[in-house]
């Protein structure tokens, strides 16, 4: 099956620091998404992006299909970043939605 | 417009019991998908449901079923639950299940 890999693991970053994240897939996919899921568990959806480029506030993601990656860039950090960044692709062989996640990264925001 | 909802938030069973999580998605919303997130892992897709039609399943055992009603609700039960069925139970919806996905806050199920 296809592997997701999400870097780096863990993150600690001061407030006010700039970040990227990267998501690396070893097969083509339909679709690619970047979560954040808060303290308590709830994903939030951050970006859904299967190509291009694309920007909200602080946070930007870039997905380059054919290199199979993708980079989820978050500047001028907030304390309320912190949780854990995961993206999930969907192969096109389930192109009715199955979302394959990888392990994600945990951020931690310092004051 | 209310968000995914899902029932209870918490729960804590015993070895070998039986358990039924709910789940109503976005309004409008035909397409609701069930994750089992693992502490310290990404969530593991477990069913999706289309129009009252399973259309997927994930790599999980026949304890697992699933089910979406007219409204489009649905409900996902487990039997004979084991240790390691403990985990977070994350219900997603869209609109046709290919598009953006949305997560409802979760259901957290102890086994003892």
């Amino acid at each position: 099956g296809i592997q997701v890999e999400q870097s780096p693991p863990d993150l600690i970053l001061q407030e006010g620091a700039n970040s990227t994240l990267r998501c690396n897939f070893s097969d083509s996919v339909n679709n690619l998404q970047w979560f954040h899921q808060n303290p308590w568990g709830q994903l939030i959806n951050l970006f859904y992006i299967p190509s291009g480029t694309k920007q909200n506030g602080r946070l930007s993601a870039t997905t380059v299909a054919t290199e199979r990656y993708s980079l989820l860039y978050i500047s001028s950090s907030q304390t309320t970043d912190s949780g854990v960044y995961f993206c999930a692709v969907e192969l096109p062989t389930d192109s009715w939605g199955k979302l394959q996640f990888g392990a994600g990264t945990q951020v931690v925001v310092t004051p | 417009d209310a968000g995914v909802t899902q029932s209870p938030t918490h729960l804590i069973k015993t070895r070998g019991q039986h358990v039924t999580l709910r789940c109503s998605p976005i309004s409008g919303h035909k397409s609701v998908s069930w994750y089992q997130q693992v502490l310290g892992q990404g969530p593991q897709f477990i069913f999706q449901y289309y129009e009252k039609e399973e259309r997927g399943r994930g790599n999980f055992p026949d304890r697992f079923s699933a089910r979406q009603f007219p409204n489009y609700s649905s409900e996902l039960n487990v039997n004979a639950l084991l240790l390691g069925d403990s985990a977070l139970y994350l219900c997603a919806s869209s609109s046709g299940g290919w598009e953006t996905q949305y997560f409802g806050p979760g259901t957290r199920l102890l086994v003892l």
